[in-house]
Formats: structure tokens, C-alpha cells, sequence
């Protein structure tokens, strides 16, 4: 079993809305958890990383959070745009060399 | 770009050819890193090197072979591949030990095996 579940595994949003996606694990402890965007035929990049210590972390329109208590991020995305349409990763890390990959969200941003 | 490059971005080969997947990082990185992506699945960690030495080899099949000859490249070599390893090749490079370390990944290597 993954160590890293997210949902929903896909959703579809009118461009200008809100949407979160979540990422339960059970990995730990940990070192770091980390966002990732990954567009279409591209490499994963990286939107936010956080620390056990943290509770939130914005980067432009997406803000990440990060219950320890009950290993559960989030991250939501604010008045989406079309060209948020992509994969995001939930990656747990815990040392250099071992991170816990989610399947990831594929979002799809219509007009 | 994100500083790491992957060449070629797309390679299709049969099961008894050789071919090499290359990548090379401009960050001066001292870790990098192959993962295999296939659909709807995880990230999968196949090799890391740290400082040129192999530091981690995730089960992979000995049709697949890593090679980093310095710390900037490094390559994958295929041989006798089957079609279940057609995926997305993915190279990654990090410096370690620095307390809010990223990967930086490369836009891959899509591989079909025929």
C-alpha cells in the first residue's frame, strides 16, 4: 500500500474558481513534504515545502497545509486559471534519498 | 528550463536495441537521481548517485544500467527492454544536506518499447 494517498484522483473546475486537493500519508516521521506541479509531458516542479514544524506555505495562488497531527496536507488552488490545468504531487520526504510519492490529482481547468 | 536536461525527450525502441537516456544539471548539484513514471502511478526511485558514487538501487532490472561519470551527467543505459518499461524516464539532481533541498527535475524521456 502507497504511503501517499491523494484525492480526488481527478476533478474539473471552472477557470476563476477554488479547489483543494488533499493528501493523506503515513509516513513517518518526516522529514519534509512537498508540492508539485506537473504539466503535460514535462518534469514535476516544485510549488511549496514544508517542514513537520509548519502549518502552511504560499506560493502565488496556491497555498499548502500540513496537519502532522492527523497526516493530512492540502493544497488549494485560488481563482484557478487555465493553465493550472496539470498533475499535482504530494511527496513525503523522509531523508535525502527517501521520498514517498502520491499517484497525484490531475486538474482540468475549463474556460 | 529548470536547469536539469534530459535529451532525447522522446525515443522509441525495439526489444533487442541499445539505446542511452542522457542528463545533465547546470545547478551544481552534488546528488542525482533516475525515476521511472509509468500512468496513473507514483514516482518510482530506480538510482541515486551522491557524489558520483551509486548510493541506491531500487531493484531495478539489470536491463536498466546507470552510469554517472562526473558530478554534472548522467546516464541510463537500455538494453533488451520490454514493453512494460515504455514509461516517462525522469532525471532529478538535489544538493544534499542543505535544510530546505529541492529536487530539480528534467522534462524526461518518454520511452516506448516496441
Amino acid at each position: 500500500k502507497n504511503q501517499v494517498e491523494q484525492s480526488p484522483q481527478s476533478l474539473i473546475i471552472l477557470e476563476g474558481k477554488n479547489c483543494t486537493l488533499q493528501c493523506n500519508y503515513t509516513v513517518s516521521p518526516f522529514s519534509n513534504l512537498r508540492w508539485y506541479k506537473q504539466d503535460t509531458g514535462r518534469g514535476p516542479v516544485s510549488l511549496t515545502i514544508m517542514t513537520f514544524s509548519e502549518n502552511t506555505k504560499s506560493n502565488g495562488r496556491y497555498t499548502a497545509t500540513l496537519d502532522a497531527d492527523t497526516k493530512q496536507s492540502s493544497l488549494h488552488i485560488t481563482a484557478s486559471q487555465l493553465s493550472d490545468s496539470a498533475s499535482y504531487i504530494c511527496v513525503v520526504s523522509l531523508n535525502d534519498y527517501k521520498l514517498s510519492f502520491g499517484a497525484g490529482t490531475t486538474v482540468t481547468v475549463r474556460a | 528550463e529548470t536547469g536539469v536536461t534530459q535529451t532525447p525527450r522522446h525515443l522509441v525502441m525495439g526489444m533487442t536495441n541499445k539505446k542511452s537516456l542522457k542528463c545533465e544539471q547546470h545547478l551544481g548539484h552534488n546528488a542525482m537521481y533516475w525515476y521511472k513514471q509509468s500512468a496513473k502511478k507514483p514516482l518510482e526511485l530506480m538510482f541515486v548517485y551522491s557524489l558520483e558514487e551509486r548510493v541506491e538501487n531500487n531493484s531495478v532490472p539489470s536491463r536498466f544500467s546507470p552510469e554517472c561519470p562526473n558530478s554534472s551527467h548522467l546516464f541510463l543505459h537500455l538494453h533488451t527492454l520490454q514493453p512494460e518499461d515504455s514509461a516517462l524516464y525522469l532525471c532529478a539532481s538535489s544538493q544534499e544536506d542543505s535544510q530546505n533541498y529541492g529536487y530539480t527535475f528534467g522534462s524526461g524521456t518518454r520511452l516506448t518499447v516496441v
